[in-house]
């Protein structure tokens, strides 16, 4: 059974920090992996999406690697803001099926002081 | 650009009583998921439909049930609501093999 866990499950940091982080998956058999964003209430936001051939994908300030071998993946944040502030989730569409449901972890709430 | 919508945006029930949350996709998506999310909780995945067929199932209740229509929008049935199916409900849809578009989510509240 695909498993997937987040480290650490909260973090502060002062603005302007570079962060990472984490996610790992207990089986390597994934169709992909996605990170989204959740604000408190609110509905998820896709940030980024990063295929089982891939080893990483950039969007703005987020860069997100793959490790398929070893069930890992990171989400790394440059020049945090206060803005971004909110729970990332990371994902896996497990299996060899491209209709596959999500298998989220239990995020990170990550929370930027001005 | 066009995204996932979800209506009602929040719903109060009693127990034992019935809800239908309605979903419609982003245009010309083939995939429609379900998922639940309890408080503190990550997204559970519930059901599926692939080009207007279940294509997977998840720890959907018995007393859940679900079908997507010809013009594609789907329906997440609940009866006999009990305190624990409060959560907010999230319909995602794909292309395939593409990432999945979240709407903003149902909540439910049973009372």
């Amino acid at each position: 059974k695909q498993e997937v866990t987040q480290i650490p499950a909260a973090l502060s940091v002062p603005e302007g920090e570079n962060l990472v982080l984490n996610c790992s998956f207990t089986d390597s058999a994934i169709y992909n992996l996605q990170w989204f964003r959740q604000d408190p209430g609110k509905g998820l936001t896709s940030l980024l999406l990063i295929q089982s051939s891939q080893r990483e994908q950039t969007s703005g300030r987020l860069n997100a690697s793959l490790d398929k071998s070893s069930g890992r993946s990171t989400l790394y944040i440059a020049a945090s803001q206060p803005g971004d502030s909110a729970t990332y989730l990371c994902a896996v569409q497990h299996g060899s099926s491209n209709t596959g449901k999500l298998i989220f972890g239990q995020g990170t709430t990550l929370q930027v002081k001005p | 650009a066009a995204g996932v919508i979800q209506s009602p945006r929040h719903l109060i029930k009693e127990k034992r009583e019935t809800a239908t949350l309605k979903c419609y996709p982003i245009p010309r998506h083939d995939t429609v998921y379900w998922y639940q999310q309890g408080p503190g909780q990550d997204p559970q995945f519930l059901i599926s439909f692939y080009e207007k067929m279940q294509s997977d199932k998840g720890s959907i209740p018995d007393r859940f049930s679900a079908q997507q229509f010809s013009d594609y929008h789907s329906e997440l049935n609940m009866s006999s609501l009990e305190l624990g199916d409060s959560a907010l409900y999230f319909c995602a849809s794909s292309l395939t093999g593409s990432e999945q578009y979240f709407g903003p989510g149902t909540r439910l509240t049973v009372t």
